[in-house]
C-alpha cells in the first residue's frame, strides 16, 4: 500500500490564484480530513469527510472547498489564494476498525505571495 | 467540541534523561486519546493510543495512561535518546471522529 499520498509537495501561488491540492489513499478508509499546520498553532482541521458524497466543515473552513466523489480521493480547493493561506497542508485518513487512528500524508508546503 | 492543552515547549533534555510531556483534555464522554510524533520535514505518525479509561498505550519506550479522573494523558519515557528529538502532539478523538490537536511540544535531546 502507498498509504496516503499528496501532490504537489511544494507550491507557490500569487494572491487570487486558485488551485487544488490532491490527496489519495489506498487503504479503503472511509474517513478523510484536511489540516493546516502553522508555526506555534499545531494542526487545525479544515474539512473532513465520513464517506463518499459526505463532507463537513472543521475549525477553519473559510476559503477552502472539498468534495468526496470516491472513497480514495479527497481534493482540497483554494478558491482565491490569500497570503494567510501560506501553510503546510496535511491530508489524513482513518477507519473505525482502527479506532479512527489517523494516517497522515507527507504534506504540501504552500506559499502565497 | 473536544479540546486539549499541552505542556508548552520547547523542552531540552540530555540523553538518558526522564521525559514527561503533560496533556489534559476537555471532552464530552470518554474519547479515545492519541499521541502523535512529527520528525523534522515529515508528516505526523501515531506514537501510541488509548481507547478507554485506565488503558495504557505504549510504543518505542514511550507510555501514556488514560486518566479520566484528571482528564489527562501525559506522555513519559524513562530514558530519551537523541533520535527522540521531534514535536509531540496530543489529541482526543472528537464526537464526529475528527481530531483536535494541541499546539505540540518540541523536544530536543542533546548528547
Amino acid at each position: 500500500n502507498a498509504g496516503v499520498t499528496q501532490t504537489p509537495k511544494f507550491q507557490v501561488l500569487k494572491t487570487g490564484q486558485s488551485m487544488t491540492l490532491q490527496c489519495a489513499q489506498d487503504m479503503n478508509h472511509e474517513y478523510m480530513s484536511w489540516y493546516r499546520q502553522d508555526p506555534g498553532m499545531g494542526l487545525r482541521l479544515i474539512h473532513y469527510s465520513v464517506g463518499a458524497g459526505i463532507t463537513d466543515q472543521g475549525e477553519v473552513p473559510n476559503g477552502y472547498n472539498v468534495s468526496r466523489s470516491t472513497t480514495e480521493d479527497f481534493p482540497l480547493r483554494l478558491l482565491s489564494a490569500a497570503p494567510s493561506q501560506t501553510s503546510v497542508y496535511f491530508c489524513a485518513s482513518s477507519h473505525r476498525e482502527l479506532a479512527y487512528e489517523q494516517y497522515f500524508g507527507p504534506g504540501t508546503r504552500l506559499t502565497v505571495t | 467540541g473536544n479540546s486539549v492543552t499541552q505542556m508548552e515547549g520547547p523542552v531540552t533534555l540530555s540523553e538518558e534523561a526522564f521525559l514527561t510531556i503533560n496533556c489534559t483534555y476537555t471532552a464530552t464522554g470518554y474519547p479515545s486519546l492519541f499521541w502523535y510524533v512529527q520528525y523534522p520535514g515529515e508528516g505526523l505518525q501515531l506514537l501510541l493510543k488509548a481507547t478507554k479509561a485506565d488503558d495504557k498505550g505504549s510504543n518505542k519506550g514511550f507510555e501514556a495512561t488514560y486518566r479520566k479522573e484528571t482528564t489527562s494523558f501525559h506522555l513519559e519515557k524513562g530514558s530519551v535518546q537523541v533520535s527522540d528529538s521531534a514535536v509531540y502532539f496530543c489529541a482526543p478523538l472528537g464526537r464526529s471522529n475528527d481530531m483536535r490537536f494541541g499546539a505540540g511540544t518540541r523536544l530536543t535531546v542533546k548528547p
